[in-house]
């Protein structure tokens, strides 16, 4: 497995500015995975980030809301651009140390509220 | 389009009372099914993979087991510590960069 941490932890901010979230993990893997998981729901992917090569968004996730750089094998970012109160949510890096087996593993999430 | 449906949405279970949670799905192709639990707060904490109809799994009180259209998480004389929310997901074969498919959980209660 691996350990994976998350910066900031949680944070209130104002509608209309923007949040940079910093995914840190203790190994080099290929794959990371930004997921939202909004109060009371499911985990969502937002995009996947692999070193390299341009950020990959799910339907409903664009690039100029959802900015990713995924700049080596052990770090990534994730901004939340002019907030609204519908992001609100709690937003979760992943990692997958290995490929053939698609297990993932979880940071401890970071929790956005926009008022 | 894959669908992880997962039964039921809450449950309450007294101390040393063993059940069932249930995750079904439908997927072109199964590469991989993972059991996750979630505590209020945290990020999900990896639990099971299971692979193949018939594989089985266990960890201390849970038993994962494997069927073609569905998984079920088996918790035996479970305690106060047991609960949390618990998440299934599945992998396609058919997509390459590991993307999970989540359930909506199941969320467990058990007094003591």
């Amino acid at each position: 497995s691996a350990v994976i941490s998350q910066k900031p932890s949680r944070d209130i901010c104002q509608r209309g500015t923007s949040l940079t979230i910093q995914c840190q993990v203790d190994s080099q893997v290929t794959m990371m995975f930004w997921y939202r998981q909004q109060p009371g729901q499911s985990l969502t992917l937002i995009a996947t980030a692999n070193q390299g090569s341009e950020a990959t968004y799910e339907s409903g996730f664009v690039i100029d809301k959802f900015p990713i750089s995924r700049p080596n094998l052990t770090f990534s970012t994730l901004t939340v651009s002019n907030m609204s109160p519908e992001d609100s949510s709690i937003y979760l890096c992943s990692v997958t140390p290995g490929h053939a087996s698609g297990e993932q593993y979880f940071g401890p999430g970071t929790r956005l509220t926009v008022t | 389009e894959d669908q992880v449906t997962q039964s039921p949405e809450a449950l309450r279970l007294q101390e040393g009372e063993s059940s069932s949670l249930n995750c079904s799905y439908t997927v072109s192709g199964l590469r991989g099914l993972f059991w996750y639990r979630q505590d209020p707060g945290k990020g999900p904490e990896f639990l099971f993979t299971l692979y193949s109809a018939g594989e089985e799994k266990e960890k201390e009180r849970l038993k994962a087991t494997l069927t073609k259209k569905e998984s079920f998480l088996h918790i035996t004389a479970p305690k106060p510590e047991d609960s949390a929310t618990y998440l299934c997901a599945v992998l396609n074969d058919m997509e390459y960069g590991n993307k999970l498919v989540f359930g909506a959980g199941t969320i467990l209660r058990v007094k003591s």
